[in-house]
């Protein structure tokens, strides 16, 4: 069975404070991607990022960053300098390519409110 | 401009009642899906579909049914089968199956 884990249900920040979200994930499968969206107040969910799970480069973009550790099963995201326009929940999701798994499964989800 | 919508963005229904909930592509995508959200929590997988014509059952399909004639379009009907329909529904949609996912906007349903 796949399942994805956010322990942290809600964090608040300072804007310009640093801030982690973690993810970690379960899979027996040897082929995997690895998602993470944003769900601003508005309801849409935003596609962030996709990691396959050969690629274990971490990824840098703008003040976003990505952590993929396959050792520990984990992909943090961490956005950096934070402002309130990052208060949004985000949802990290994992889909199996082979044995036929079709879709993504979310976490449940991070609240992250930037305080100004 | 490309896109996915949803409508009605707001939908009342009286219990016992069938709904229809429209979701439409303009991205030429083959893969769309359909996900329910109940406040504080993940998004739960209802049906997706890969081609046209063709569709398969998610995590929670019960009292749900799809239909996919058109590649741009994939509407989810709420049957009054489904026990507790009041929910956030969001479409979307992927070139390929396991290829990253585009969500339109969503329809928040309410059963009075």
């Amino acid at each position: 069975a796949q399942k994805v884990t956010q322990a942290q249900t809600e964090i608040s920040v300072v804007e310009k404070e640093d801030v982690t979200l973690d993810c970690v994930y379960e899979t027996r499968d040897t082929t995997y991607y690895l998602f993470w969206y944003k769900q601003p107040p508005s309801g849409e969910l935003v596609f962030l990022i996709r990691r396959n799970s050969f690629d274990e480069q971490n990824e840098i973009s703008g003040r976003y960053s990505w952590n993929f550790q396959k050792s520990t099963s984990s992909f943090n995201f961490t956005i950096t300098a934070s402002q309130v326009v990052d208060s949004a929940v985000y949802f990290c999701a994992l889909s199996e390519a082979s044995r036929g798994r079709r879709a993504l499964t979310f976490g449940s989800g991070t609240r992250l409110q930037v305080q100004p | 401009d490309g896109g996915i919508t949803q409508s009605p963005k707001y939908l009342f229904r009286k219990e016992g009642q069938n709904v229809t909930l429209s979701c439409e592509q303009n991205l030429n995508h083959d893969a769309m899906y359909w996900y329910r959200q109940d406040p504080g929590q993940g998004l739960r997988l209802i049906y997706y579909s890969q081609i046209v014509n063709d569709f398969q059952k998610g995590d929670i399909a019960e009292g749900y049914s799809v239909s996919r004639e058109k590649k741009e379009s994939f509407p989810l009907t709420v049957t009054s089968a489904q026990k507790n329909p009041t929910a956030f529904y969001l479409c979307a949609s992927s070139i390929r199956l396991y290829n990253e996912q585009f969500f339109g906007p969503g329809t928040r349903l309410t059963v009075l």
